[in-house]
């Protein structure tokens, strides 16, 4: 079946950038998200990216997407501590259903 | 706007009960609704998806006898876990996809303990 895979930690200073990376294996997915959970919280969706996209940007965050390499990045600017949760990358499942792939969710930690 | 609630928040029950789980959104219709299951420090595991007014498509190895789902309406959907066994313990969340769009919006999760 279809794969994503993240880091699965990342700890960062406050003010920092953060650099969030995935890889996938589905190469028609046609739109790819990027969810935020908080603990014992449901995911809030940060951001997507259209497939014909090679960058969004949407005020401290920018999605980064390599087609060809099925790769996927989420770059936080000006990290705070409330940036401090799991990050998922999920991209949708192109054989329909409008189904979405999860990776294991990398963890963010900002530290002063 | 794109509100989805869950109710309850946290349940716990006794070994052999059922328990309903209700999924709504609060401010669109959603003729997708889908069930996920998560457990500690896990990633998320899509366990069916729910239409309104259809039957349910679950994932290979997830019951249907023992998760039941039902869409009645275009704002509704529950999950009821029947005879629950401590290994159903787990973080159910859901999400709705509004009609028409590719985006789902996630509920804020029901955590069930079974003893």
């Amino acid at each position: 079946g279809e794969d994503v895979e993240q880091s699965l930690f990342l700890s960062v200073r406050e003010g920092d950038s953060s650099v969030i990376n995935c890889t996938y294996t589905d190469s028609s997915s046609t739109y790819l998200y990027w969810y935020k959970q908080e603990p014992g919280a449901g995911l809030q969706l940060l951001t997507y990216i259209f497939s014909n996209m090679d960058m969004k940007q949407d005020q401290r965050l920018t999605v980064l997407l390599n087609k060809k390499d099925k790769h996927l990045s989420l770059r936080i600017a000006d990290t705070q501590t409330g940036d401090s949760a799991i990050y998922f990358c999920a991209p949708m499942f192109s054989g329909g259903y409008n189904k979405l792939i999860f990776g294991a969710g990398t963890r963010l930690a900002v530290h002063p | 706007g794109a509100v989805v609630s869950q109710h309850p928040s946290r349940v716990i029950c006794k070994s052999g009960t059922s328990v309903k789980i209700e999924c709504r959104s609060l401010d669109f219709q959603a003729t997708t609704m889908f069930w996920y299951r998560q457990f500690p420090k896990q990633s998320l595991m899509l366990m069916a998806t729910s239409n309104e007014g259809s039957k349910a498509t679950y994932e290979q190895g997830v019951e249907k006898d023992k998760f039941l789902i039902n869409h009645a309406s275009l704002t509704l959907s529950t999950l009821t876990v029947t005879s629950a066994h401590p290994e159903d313990s787990s973080f159910y969340i859901c999400s709705a996809l509004p009609t028409g769009t590719d985006t789902q919006y996630f509920g804020p999760g029901t955590r069930l303990t079974v003893l």
